[in-house]
This record gives structure tokens, C-alpha cells and sequence, in this order.
């Protein structure tokens, strides 16, 4: 069965980095887009970017273009999450989620089928 | 503020039949398909409803969606205590070339 296993919760002071892990299984891991979601406490959803597990192709939320960076690992199926020079708004959940995306002629049509079961990331002083 | 609208609450007795709109523009409802996720109590969303109308395997036909023009919506009939949780749609958005969200339905079952 398709899983999404992510790192555990971390308490970061405002202006460091993190690095967040999200490991799959039970499918293939190089024909899906890996997407990060993250949600403040008591917040709706936010999309932060996603990248091909195929390719490496990344495309980025414009509010966080420049302070994140997501990679993947095939060998270990593994995809990463960094977010740098944080700040308190950045503390939130952060999700990873299989991402069934196809693109033509600018749209994309897909869903998130599969979601990791969240890490916390606190920032504070 | 979200890119797409959903009103902030929604609620109905147990058997009932509730609706939650969500409304986009040319950009992403407009010309792309909605999904629906629901987000129970400290838990991870769940897909429940993608491509406007397809429910995955395992999610009860008691939830259907639809999309007319820049406006989508998510029926629950047969209203059960487990579904109360928070409820978002989402789209492709064509002009921020981004996956965007609505700020979330909370579902109190009275």
C-alpha cells in the first residue's frame, strides 16, 4: 500500500533552516510529483511547491520562491523539504503528498491521492 | 485571504443533505478541474473528491461534487457525526501556475 512517512516535529529559532523528509513506498517512486502543503495552527491549506521524482523539475509557490528548496533522493525514495530564514509564520504543519499531475498547454489536472501524516515545525525564540 | 471562497462554516442534523460552495475564477475553476479534501480532527486531508465528480475507492456515494462555470460544490447527503471535519477545494490555478486552496468549510454535525 502506497505511504508517505515524514520526519519528526522540530523547534527552530527564527533565521535558521530546516530540512523536512518524506519517505514512499508501495509505489514507484520516479513517476509521481512529490508536493509540499503546509498549514498554520487554526489555518486553512497552503500549497508551497512541488518537484517530479522523475526529473527533478521543481516549480515553487511565489511567496516562498528563494527560501525553499526541495529535492529528492531515488535511492532511498526519499523527498526533502528546506525552508530557510525562518520566521514565526512559518511555524506550521507541514505535509507531504503524492501529486497526480498532468499538464498541457499551461493547465495541470490531477489531486493529491496521498498524504504523509505531517510534521510540526515550531519557530520560536 | 484564498484564492478560492468557501464560507467558513456549514452545519445540518444528522440524515440531512448540506452543501458547501466553492467559488474561483477564469484562472482556476474556470478552466481546470476541483478536487475536495477532508481534513477529520488532527488528522493528515484525505482525497475525497477529484476531477469535480470521482470519488476514490472507498469514499461513500453519499458525497458528490459538481462544477458549473467558476463555481464548484460538495453535496453530503445522509448527514453522519463523522463527518464533521473541515472540507477545502482545490484547483490548478493557470495565472499563479500553483495548486490553489479555499480557505476551508468547518462541518459541525448538530
Amino acid at each position: 500500500q502506497v505511504q508517505l512517512v515524514q520526519s519528526g516535529a522540530e523547534v527552530k529559532k527564527p533565521g535558521a533552516s530546516v530540512k523536512v523528509s518524506c519517505k514512499a513506498s508501495g509505489y514507484a517512486f520516479t513517476t509521481y510529483v512529490i508536493s509540499w502543503v503546509r498549514q498554520a495552527p487554526g489555518q486553512g491549506l497552503e500549497w508551497m511547491g512541488g518537484i517530479s521524482a522523475y526529473n527533478g523539475y521543481t516549480d515553487y509557490a511565489q511567496k516562498l520562491q528563494g527560501r525553499v528548496t526541495m529535492t529528492t533522493d531515488t535511492s532511498t525514495n526519499t523527498a526533502y523539504m528546506e525552508l530557510r530564514s525562518l520566521r514565526s509564520d512559518d511555524t506550521a504543519m507541514y505535509y507531504c503528498a503524492r501529486d497526480i499531475r498532468y499538464c498541457s498547454g499551461g493547465s495541470c489536472y490531477g489531486y493529491f491521492d496521498y498524504w504523509g501524516q505531517g510534521t510540526l515545525i515550531t519557530v520560536s525564540s | 485571504q484564498s484564492v478560492l471562497t468557501q464560507p467558513p462554516s456549514a452545519s445540518g442534523t444528522p440524515g440531512q443533505r448540506v452543501t458547501i460552495s466553492c467559488s474561483g475564477s477564469s484562472s482556476n475553476i474556470g478552466s481546470n478541474t476541483v478536487n475536495w479534501y477532508q481534513q477529520l480532527p488532527g488528522t493528515a486531508p484525505k482525497l475525497l473528491i477529484y476531477s469535480n465528480n470521482q470519488r476514490p475507492s472507498g469514499v461513500p456515494d453519499r458525497f458528490s461534487g459538481s462544477k458549473s462555470g467558476t463555481s464548484a460544490s460538495l453535496a453530503i447527503s445522509g448527514l453522519q457525526s463523522e463527518d464533521e471535519a473541515d472540507y477545502y477545494c482545490a484547483a490548478w490555478d493557470d495565472s499563479l501556475t500553483g495548486w490553489v486552496f479555499g480557505g476551508g468549510t468547518k462541518l459541525t454535525v448538530l
